[in-house]
């Protein structure tokens, strides 16, 4: 069982909807991720936060809001989505944000846009 | 942009075989380089990260090598098991500055073992 728990597992939302992806980690890890993966390709990364603070956004629209309110949690708040973000979202943790940390991964949020 | 490639792009082997793949990258700037895997409908794991150059590391019937002078990894799998079946991913950290702590993945293995 994955130790990054992500929640919902399937969401259909409309364009005009606000809703929220969460993840969870319990190992005490300080570096969390989001990733977008598309169908036939590879994470693509998001978003990371180190010690609760957002480090890198790989220029994401606005549409995607990322929040951290803790160590232990990590929200991605949608609003507004557009068809072509219709993709599986990955949550990921790792100890720190250090290029030798594996990353341990959820098992995504399925996501699409009406 | 970190440009990580992987080869082949998808195998299919018979149960028992045994077999390998490839991860190229450049080899100026090496920081570290992980191995996932990943099966279908579950969580990509991580199987090794690799720092060395002449590194090698073994988990179970897998193992891995580097050699960060030519740019390249091995993924080796023997005796291959159904349940080896995956997509097999390694990535690669982008440099300091305002990317540390990006990994860039290659587009990946995909394994399929017959039984």
């Amino acid at each position: 069982d994955t130790e990054v728990t992500q929640t919902p597992k399937h969401l259909v939302m409309g364009m005009t909807n606000k809703k929220s992806l969460k993840c969870e980690q319990h190992m005490g890890h300080r570096a969390m991720y989001w990733y977008k993966q598309k169908a036939k390709k590879p994470p693509e990364l998001m978003f990371v936060y180190s010690y609760e603070k957002l480090s890198i956004n790989e220029s994401v629209p606005s549409r995607f809001s990322p929040e951290c309110p803790n160590s232990s949690l990590l929200n991605l708040h949608l609003h507004a989505l557009q068809p072509e973000d219709s993709a599986l979202y990955l949550c990921a943790s790792s100890q720190e944000v250090d290029s030798n940390q594996p990353q341990h991964f959820g098992d995504g949020t399925r996501l699409s846009i009406l | 942009i970190l440009n990580v490639e992987q080869s082949p792009q998808s195998l299919h082997v018979q149960e028992g075989d045994s077999t390998n793949f490839t991860c190229s990258f450049p080899s100026s700037n090496f920081y570290a380089l992980h191995w996932y895997r990943w099966e279908t409908a579950k969580s990509p794991e991580a199987l090794f990260v690799m720092t060395l150059n002449g590194d090698e590391k073994k988990k179970g019937r897998i193992s891995a090598t580097l050699n960060t002078k030519e740019g390249y990894s091995y993924l080796y799998i023997k005796g291959s098991q159904p349940e080896d079946s995956a997509t097999y991913l390694c990535a690669l950290p982008e440099a300091g500055g305002t990317s540390y702590g990006k990994l860039t993945f290659g587009q990946g293995t995909i394994l399929t073992v017959h039984p």
